[in-house]
């Protein structure tokens, strides 16, 4: 089955600054699809970005970027000039059925 | 559009007793999903559904039970409420492996 491993609990970083997410997976799949969703305090979730795993190329939104490293299973988001707004629970997810438990980043003034 | 609603959005049970958690969705997706999450756990997988009258076990399907009697509904049953069961349960529709939309979830307890 597959795993989803979200190793920083908790993170912070200074407004207008730059904070990674870091996201590793296991999976014998060869073909799949990699997620990033938000969870602000309204608890409403947020589809951040999406990176399809036969895509050499790093998806990007906006601030958001990811680092998408196929064989070793390494999928991190990049936030670029945090907003206070990007204050939430990040989690990672592999396709639409396991998700990581997750990273509290707050964003600080 | 609605999107995905879920309903009620809070409900208190006592152990032993039974309920229905209802997700309607009407964006005409083929897939529905129950996720519960709880601290430090993220979200995990109850059930799934891949169309009209399908249903399958996700990651945790222990103690829930799930009918798509109709393409635009998902619902979520527990037949004998556990404090185990106390979480926040999300449903959610998509295209396969496209965006998830998500409801807004609804916060159980069970004393």
């Amino acid at each position: 089955a597959q795993t989803v491993t979200q190793s920083q609990p908790e993170m912070s970083v200074q407004e207008a600054e730059t904070v990674t997410l870091s996201c590793t997976y296991d999976t014998s799949e060869n073909n799949y699809y990699l997620f990033w969703y938000k969870q602000p305090p309204s608890r409403q979730m947020i589809l951040v970005i999406r990176q399809e795993a036969y895509k050499q190329q790093n998806a990007t939104e906006n601030r958001f970027s990811v680092n998408f490293q196929k064989a070793a299973k390494s999928f991190s988001l990049k936030i670029s000039d945090s907003q206070l707004g990007d204050t939430a629970m990040y989690f990672c997810a592999f396709n639409d059925m396991r998700f990581g438990a997750g990273t509290r980043l707050t964003v600080k003034p | 559009n609605a999107g995905v609603t879920q309903t009620p959005k809070f409900r208190v049970l006592k152990t032993g007793q039974s309920m229905t958690l209802l997700c309607a969705q009407d964006m005409n997706h083929e897939y529905m999903y129950w996720y519960r999450q709880d601290p430090g756990m993220g979200l995990r997988l109850i059930h799934y559904s891949v169309g009209e009258g399908t249903t399958a076990k996700g990651e945790v399907p222990d103690g829930y039970n799930v009918s798509r009697l109709k393409k635009q509904n998902f619902l979520l049953g527990l037949e004998s409420a556990a404090p185990s069961q106390t979480s926040v349960y999300f449903c959610a529709s998509s295209f396969t492996n496209e965006k998830l939309f998500f409801g807004s979830g609804t916060q159980l307890s069970v004393l």
